[in-house]
């Protein structure tokens, strides 16, 4: 069972436009959601995260948005740049999920096109 | 600053080997520790993770073992290797109370 879930494995865009990427989510006790960027051959680094508080969150080009009625958020980036090129997964978790475990989509691999 | 390492980073080993990842954190006391596997095409699967010395807790039934000898070290094993525990495995650590998680640079494990 996804709880966590990515439905679109690949996306491209244009340098110097938004990029929007989704997740959305089935579980209704996670209340903390976790952004995260993956080159090829090395670990994921932590962008952003949001609690379920909140509905935006923003940090340089990244701001992620979530829709707690619709178990959905978006993390946007903009402008985006040819670094941004990478995989990005969405995680989640909550207070009653103990330990901090996170729950991962499968990811969605942006490309910018220069 | 914390630093989180892992090695090796890459590692070919044939089936019904022995394996031992390491994973070690520096800068921070008493993490709670984490291994993920990715396998080709897929998301981060949790295997397991620890919240203290000695104590592990296991997300996959699988061909897997981990043991936690020391607070800052996180040591993924198998006796025997499978052709289906080839994957990208990632160890991670976050501080008590914290949600984000921080990775390690990965070991890419193929056995043939």
């Amino acid at each position: 069972d996804q709880q966590v879930k990515q439905n679109s494995p690949s996306l491209s865009v244009q340098e110097g436009r938004i990029s929007i990427l989704n997740c959305d989510y089935t579980n209704s006790m996670f209340d903390y959601f976790l952004w995260y960027k993956k080159y090829p051959a090395e670990g994921p680094t932590f962008l952003i995260s949001i609690s379920s508080i909140k509905d935006k969150n923003e940090d340089g080009r990244f701001t992620v948005f979530l829709n707690k009625s619709a178990k959905h958020l978006s993390l946007h980036i903009v402008p985006s740049q040819p670094g941004d090129s990478a995989v990005y997964f969405c995680a989640a978790s909550g207070k009653d999920f103990g330990n901090e475990k996170l729950t991962f989509g499968t990811g969605t691999r942006l490309t910018i096109i220069p | 600053s914390q630093t989180i390492h892992q090695w090796p980073a890459t590692l070919v080993q044939p089936v019904g080997s022995p394996l031992s990842l390491e994973c070690t954190v520096e800068g921070t006391s008493n993490p709670n520790l984490y291994w993920y596997r990715q396998a080709a095409g897929r998301g981060l699967q949790l295997l397991f993770y620890s919240v203290g010395i000695g104590q592990i807790s296991s997300e996959v039934p699988q061909n897997l073992s981990a043991s936690r000898p020391q607070d800052r070290q996180f040591i993924l094993s198998s006796k025997k290797l499978l052709l289906s525990d080839s994957g990208f495995y990632l160890c991670a650590w976050s501080g008590t109370g914290g949600w984000e998680q921080y990775f390690g640079p990965g070991t890419r494990l193929t056995v043939t």
